[in-house]
């Protein structure tokens, strides 16, 4: 089954870095870019950005370039997003998503994982 | 950036009924729309690909049309596990932006 697997829930302080995971498990990782969305407290989706495992080429939304770090390591088939510092609003349910195809549709998601930072 | 307007922000509908969402960008996507739903607690799920092509899996009454800037996405005789919040989503150029998202009622 193509599955996409997150880490688990974080809650963490203002100020802290966090580092959070997406490991795909049932089809070729490296040939599929992935995505990672954000969905803050009853707010809708926002595209943040998408890496190509196959050579690490990174495209950020510019709203989250320099706020986020989107990175892989195609050896363990797992994706990578970071925050060197937290604010309480990064609080936010945060998706990856395989996006597949010539049209480039988020095809397979992983469940979220819940970040919530306290200041 | 591409904004994606969605239209309605909300809308209530009673099982059986046939309901229509709209999706307008600010310039052509050719085919590069999709539509995705959303219901509390589960991951996005990805309904309608390339304007109009229904995904592996999703029932036959969600279907999609349009091309260019102005998309839909109709339910036809709904049912009480539609009750979600529909977005459509462009891929034509980065950041691949969303909708402000529709909340149906059931």
């Amino acid at each position: 089954e193509v599955q996409l697997v997150q880490s688990g829930a974080e809650v963490k302080k203002s100020g802290e870095s966090l580092n959070i995971s997406c490991e795909g498990f049932g089809y070729s990782f490296s040939r599929f870019w992935i995505a990672w969305v954000r969905q803050m407290p009853g707010k809708g989706l926002e595209w943040m950005g998408v890496i190509y495992p196959g050579d690490s080429e990174t495209r950020y939304s510019p709203y989250f370039q320099g706020q986020v770090t989107i990175s892989v390591d195609k050896s363990v088939n797992t994706a990578y997003l970071q925050w060197s510092t937290l604010k309480a609003s990064d609080t936010a349910i945060y998706y990856c998503a395989r996006q597949d195809g010539a049209e480039r549709t988020m095809d397979v998601w992983g469940k979220g994982t819940t970040v919530t930072v306290s200041s | 950036d591409i904004q994606m307007i969605q239209s309605p922000p909300s809308l209530s509908a009673s099982v059986g009924d046939r309901v229509t969402i709209t999706c307008r960008a600010s310039l052509s996507l050719s085919y590069f729309l999709h539509w995705y739903q959303c219901r509390p607690g589960k991951a996005p799920k990805l309904l309608i690909y390339g304007g109009f092509n229904l995904q592996s899996g999703v029932p036959s009454r969600f279907s999609g049309s349009g091309s260019g800037s102005e998309f839909t996405l109709t339910i036809s005789s709904l049912q009480p596990e539609d009750s979600a919040t529909y977005y459509c989503q462009q891929s034509h150029s980065t950041p691949y932006t969303f909708g402000q998202g529709t909340k149906l009622e059931i």
